[in-house]
């Protein structure tokens, strides 16, 4: 048990379906992170929430939109999704301040797969 | 941006032997942090080495940073079946000081 629950644990779409991801923590962290984990790629940061203000888009499409209502929810709101979107979506936690100088507490993902 | 590239890519050695993965990098570091993933889980963190220590150690696990050197190392002792799983290392990067990872090693211990 890590403190950071992701749902669902798997998730199959067709590209034109619209589906949301959520992650919670309950270690009282501030900061809140989404990374894309794909096959044979390094794992690649996708957004950062500071006290629930969107602090990095790294250069994401638009076809993923962060949610943050508070500092212990993150969603990932996900509509139109291409065959390359298919991969392990991974939301961590950390304490705030600089995401590099913290160590971050990581769920187990959410699988997903389009169709 | 700066990201850590760990070496060997892969790694398969039997129970009780000792694992050494490495992390080099190319510009200067404030820490250097080191996550293990089992197949199918999130990333779990292991040790925080910051850029005026030497070595580290946590249980099994000892970690070394070499700044002259620009590289890191984790070494496992007496590995278990249970150690097998990719190792990352993870530096401090892009334009919000956020974690940048490398690749990973890919461990495989046999019994």
């Amino acid at each position: 048990e890590t403190g950071v629950t992701q749902t669902p644990r798997h998730l199959v779409m067709g590209m034109t379906n619209k589906k949301s991801l959520k992650c919670e923590q309950h270690l009282g962290h501030n900061a809140m992170y989404w990374y894309k984990q794909s096959a044979k790629k390094p794992l690649e940061l996708m957004f950062v929430y500071n006290f629930k203000e969107q602090t990095e888009n790294n250069s994401v499409p638009s076809r993923f939109s962060p949610e943050c209502p508070n500092s212990s929810h993150l969603f990932l709101h996900l509509h139109t999704l291409q065959p390359e979107d298919s991969a392990l979506y991974l939301c961590a936690s950390s304490h705030a301040g600089q995401g590099g100088n913290q160590p971050q507490h990581f769920g187990d993902g959410t699988r997903l797969s389009i169709l | 941006s700066q990201q850590g590239e760990e070496d060997p890519q892969a790694l398969s050695i039997q129970e009780g032997e000792n694992a050494t993965m490495n992390c080099s990098y190319k510009t200067s570091i404030n820490n250097l942090q080191w996550y293990r993933q089992n197949s199918g889980r999130g990333l779990v963190h292991l040790i925080l080495i910051r850029s005026n220590e030497r070595e580290k150690h946590s249980g099994r696990l000892r970690v070394t940073l070499d700044t002259s050197k620009k590289s890191s190392s984790l070494l496992i002792t007496a590995s278990r079946a249970a150690d097998t799983a990719s190792y990352f290392c993870a530096l401090l990067g892009g334009s919000q000081g956020n974690l940048i990872f490398g690749k990973g090693t890919k461990l495989s211990v046999k019994p």
